[in-house]
């Protein structure tokens, strides 16, 4: 079955540490994208990538980092810097061209402690 | 500079009852594209429609059916006979024709459709 899958589905990290939520993705997209969601709230845009090796920052970028060495791949660290972390992140990808319909994966909670 | 809104922040139906969900979209571009996304208690969205600016028909799949209207900047969904399986956050979403990421998601309607 093609899809998005990612990992872990609940996070728990302790205040100072760096998390990385993991996205992968068998559809042959290559676009990718990062969202964060907060309770009772829409999705806000985190990082995105159109290519390998490439990727641009979206409107809530600080405090997070991504990597985009594999087609297939698009991991996002939830860095220490970010102020308020708790929340819930989805991860969706689509074929290039800002027109096409994102499918995104099941989303992994994270909680800070 | 691109919005969408969903003015709707919770409804709540009764089994089999016809529900509208409203989406109202801001936009200069005279290219863009619309679509909607339901995103059940489980936390996935599921991607339900794509409509282009050009394309104004209305579309029914089932249950579902959409109206888009450009003269009010509009994209409305309606479910018919809605069921409890309905039960989610459905999210408007808007984006031109550009490279790079121009998605844009309304804030979504919590829909509850109770038995």
């Amino acid at each position: 079955d093609g899809g998005i899958t990612q990992s872990p589905k609940y996070l728990f990290r302790k205040e100072g540490q760096n998390v990385t939520l993991s996205c992968e993705q068998n559809l042959n997209h290559d676009a990718m994208y990062w969202y964060r969601q907060d309770p009772g709230q829409g999705l806000r845009l985190i990082y995105y990538s159109q290519i390998v090796n490439d990727f641009q920052k979206g409107d809530i970028a600080e405090g997070y980092s991504v990597s985009r060495e594999k087609k297939e791949s698009f991991p996002l660290t939830v860095t220490s810097a970010q102020k308020n972390p708790t929340a819930f992140y989805l991860c969706a990808s689509s074929e290039q061209g800002s027109y096409n319909e994102q499918f995104f994966g099941p989303g992994t909670r994270l909680t800070v402690l | 500079a691109q919005k969408v809104t969903q003015a709707q922040t919770e409804i709540s139906v009764v089994e089999k009852e016809d529900v509208t969900l409203d989406c109202v979209y801001e936009t200069r571009d005279t290219t863009y594209y619309l679509f909607w996304y339901k995103q059940p208690p489980s936390g996935e969205l599921v991607f339900l429609i794509r409509r282009n600016s050009f394309d104004e028909q209305n579309e029914i799949s089932g249950r579902y059916s959409w109206n888009f209207q450009k003269s009010t900047s509009s994209f409305n969904f309606t479910i018919t006979a809605s069921q409890v399986v309905d039960s989610a956050v459905y999210f408007c979403a808007l984006t031109y024709f550009n490279y790079g990421q121009n998605f844009v998601f309304g804030p979504g309607t919590r829909l509850s459709v109770l038995p």
